[in-house]
């Protein structure tokens, strides 16, 4: 079983919703990451946080606002969102020792449907 | 820009046989690349990695092989399992970015 849990599994919302992506894991690992996912399609890194600031933005729209409240939590908030934002998102975790290597932990993501 | 990619969408294998995976690279400055498995509904799961000073890497049942000279890193299956089906991806590491490659479907045939 994954030691990173996302909640919730699916979700389906409106172009006027906002809701929000859950992301826990509690190994001490203290870089978060979230992927986005389309189908039949590899993993696309969007955000990276390290030590609880984030670090990487990969120009992801401001419609996807990340947080991380603490060293075990990390949310997506997402407001105003299309269609085309429908994906997996993954959320991830790495051993400080292990970030540099590649060795992710990753949850079995939240399945977003944008009607 | 900088990518990562594989020659096979799909690949066929007869439980009990060998499974080898490709996968080509054009990020040179890469320190690590990895092997990651996901089974359907699923994250990505970390099979094994390599250091991009080595040139082989052993592990359980699995093996990765990195050639540098002209870019390319396998993983070799060993057995195949029906447990081994899942979609299959390499992946680099550069500044704790981890690049995933287009993905290898696995099936195994029992």
């Amino acid at each position: 079983d994954t030691e990173v849990t996302q909640t919730p599994k699916h979700l389906v919302m409106g172009m006027t919703n906002k809701k929000s992506l859950k992301c826990e894991q509690h190994m001490g690992h203290r870089a978060m990451y979230w992927y986005k996912q389309k189908a039949k399609k590899p993993p696309e890194l969007m955000f990276v946080y390290s030590y609880e600031k984030l670090s990487i933005n990969e120009s992801v729209p401001s419609r996807f606002s990340p947080e991380c409240p603490n060293s075990s939590l990390l949310n997506l908030h997402l407001h105003a969102l299309q269609p085309e934002d429908s994906a997996l998102y993954l959320c991830a975790s790495s051993h400080p020792g292990r970030t540099t290597t590649g060795e992710l932990f990753f949850g079995e993501g939240s399945r977003l449907t944008v009607l | 820009g900088e990518s990562v990619g594989l020659h096979l969408p799909t690949l066929s294998v007869q439980e009990g046989d060998n499974s080898i995976i490709n996968c080509a690279y054009s990020n040179s400055a890469s320190d690590y690349f990895i092997w990651y498995k996901q089974e359907s509904g699923k994250g990505p799961q970390f099979i094994i990695d390599i250091r991009s000073n080595m040139d082989k890497r052993q592990g359980q049942r699995v093996t990765v092989l990195l050639n540098k000279t002209v870019k390319h890193l396998s993983l070799q299956i060993a057995a195949t399992q029906p447990g081994d089906s899942a979609v299959y991806f390499c992946a680099e590491i550069a500044v704790v970015k981890l690049v995933f490659g287009a993905g290898t479907i696995l099936r195994v045939k029992s």
